[in-house]
């Protein structure tokens, strides 16, 4: 298994730019996430999905859109990139137990994308 | 509302020394995760531990235990005899619960502990 993989690793935006990061892996977790992490604050929860087609808000999703269309796949898009975005982003997935056993309950994330806003 | 406070910012210790990094969470959910992960220099997230809210028995690998207060609402970390490689980033973690899971996808993080190792 790659587990959790993220393209590109770094990447450098002027203002008003839009990309897309990627992130895919071959676990077949049910829940993905994506994170930001700035200096002295940890890491805080952008946006998340519990499955395909599925999709919710975190803490700090303003400037960001993301969809679902696949178990493995979870684009974040950057509409219009603002310095403000300048951060790290890691994306991460995992399955809650069930009844059966399987299931993990540990979020495994990326390598990460260092995201520079000029 | 969720929080995780880590309320040491850095700690410097000598090669061989014990070192023990806080964390206090807050939460109403009666189910939930702990975790502590690990971001070393080269700035990858790796999984050191889970501990469900109802198991509060500590636990110990190798060089680390974790100890699990429920009373006081903390999930210490402790390394004993420090080495240069445990020179990293500590982040102590709280999953959000909901009605028959502990495990909703969400993490919410503390600010994290920077941890250096002195030969």
């Amino acid at each position: 298994n790659a587990g959790v993989t993220q393209t590109p690793k770094f990447q450098v935006l002027k203002t008003g730019q839009s990309m897309t990061l990627q992130c895919a892996q071959d676990m077949n977790h049910e829940y993905m996430s994506w994170y930001r992490q700035d200096p002295g604050m940890g890491l805080r929860l952008i946006h998340y999905s519990v499955g395909a087609g599925i999709t919710d808000q975190g803490e700090v999703p303003n400037g960001y859109n993301v969809s679902r269309s696949t178990t493995e796949d979870f684009p974040l898009r950057l509409l219009s990139a603002a310095p403000s975005q300048t951060s790290v982003y890691f994306c991460a997935s995992t399955t809650p137990s069930r009844s059966s056993g399987r299931g993990t309950d540990t979020q495994y994330f990326g390598p990460g994308t260092r995201l520079t806003v000029l | 509302a969720q929080k995780v406070t880590q309320a040491q910012t850095e700690i410097s210790v000598v090669e061989k020394e014990d070192v023990t990094l806080d964390c206090v969470y807050e939460t109403r959910d009666t189910t939930y995760y702990l975790f502590w992960y690990k971001q070393p220099p080269s700035g990858e997230l790796v999984f050191l531990i889970r501990r469900n809210s109802f198991d509060e028995q500590n636990e110990i690998s190798g060089r680390y235990s974790w100890n699990f207060q429920k009373s006081t609402s903390s999930f210490n970390f402790t390394i004993t005899a420090s080495q240069v490689v445990d020179s990293a980033v500590y982040f102590c973690a709280l999953s959000e619960g909901r009605v028959g899971s502990s495990n909703t996808g969400k993490l919410i993080f503390g600010q994290g502990t920077t941890l250096q190792v002195k030969p």
